[in-house]
């Protein structure tokens, strides 16, 4: 049970340039996210799906776009890269059962925008 | 003013002392309450639900205060392994809104 896998683990693009994170989770989660963490700073929801086919924005969607073709993946796209989206992108799924909401995350993805 | 507030710290505390994070949030809809812990340059993970009645983990205790819109965390016999980022998490359905704090720092030193 690998939980919640994100590829890459670094990257650096270069401005205006496009790529896609990946996230997969196997614990059969309806519940998936995207977060971005700048340094010194708590996580804000950029995307959320609650099942597949389902996706919704967060606090900070623009500038990247999201599809939930399957429970399992969850890949967040960013087009026309900006130094602003330079920061650390955590994926995490939850179940959502009994009125909880515990979250998992992978292990994020650095991205550096040069 | 921020959803979710925590002091940013860090505190610098040695091994066996006892210290607690304080955390405040603005919406009242709010329904459910986590503390996470981050390690340095890792993914979050969760130390531990927080209950209106409190709840206790071993050395940790959580506590809520809805009135005060108000949550604790207390860490008793610091241990050089709780050397962490601790996170205030806030959940609420009105829009599935999960709104993390900026978290707190802990130091525990020999």
């Amino acid at each position: 049970n690998a939980g919640v896998t994100q590829t890459p683990k670094f990257r650096i693009l270069k401005i205006g340039q496009s790529m896609t994170l990946q996230c997969t989770q196997d614990m059969n989660h309806n519940y998936m996210y995207w977060y971005r963490q700048d340094p010194g700073m708590g996580l804000k929801l950029i995307y959320y799906s609650v099942g597949a086919g389902i996706t919704d924005k967060g606090e900070v969607p623009n500038g990247y776009n999201v599809s939930r073709s399957t429970t399992e993946d969850f890949p967040l796209r960013l087009e026309l890269a900006a130094p602003s989206q330079t920061s650390v992108y955590f994926c995490a799924s939850s179940s959502w059962t009994s009125g909880d909401n515990e979250q998992f995350f992978g292990p994020g993805t650095r991205l550096t925008v040069l | 003013r921020k959803e979710v507030e925590q002091d940013p710290g860090p505190f610098n505390v040695p091994e066996g002392a006892t210290v607690a994070f304080n955390c405040t949030y603005s919406n009242s809809a709010s329904q459910s309450f986590f503390w996470y812990r981050q390690d340095c340059r890792k993914e979050p993970k969760l130390l531990m639900s927080v209950y209106s009645s409190g709840n206790e983990d071993g050395r940790f205790t959580a506590q809520l205060n809805r009135a005060s819109q108000y949550i604790s965390l207390l860490i008793r016999d610091s241990k050089l392994s709780d050397s962490a980022t601790y996170l205030c998490v806030v959940f609420h359905t009105g829009g599935f809104k999960t709104i993390f704090g900026a978290g707190t720092r802990l130091f525990v030193k020999a």
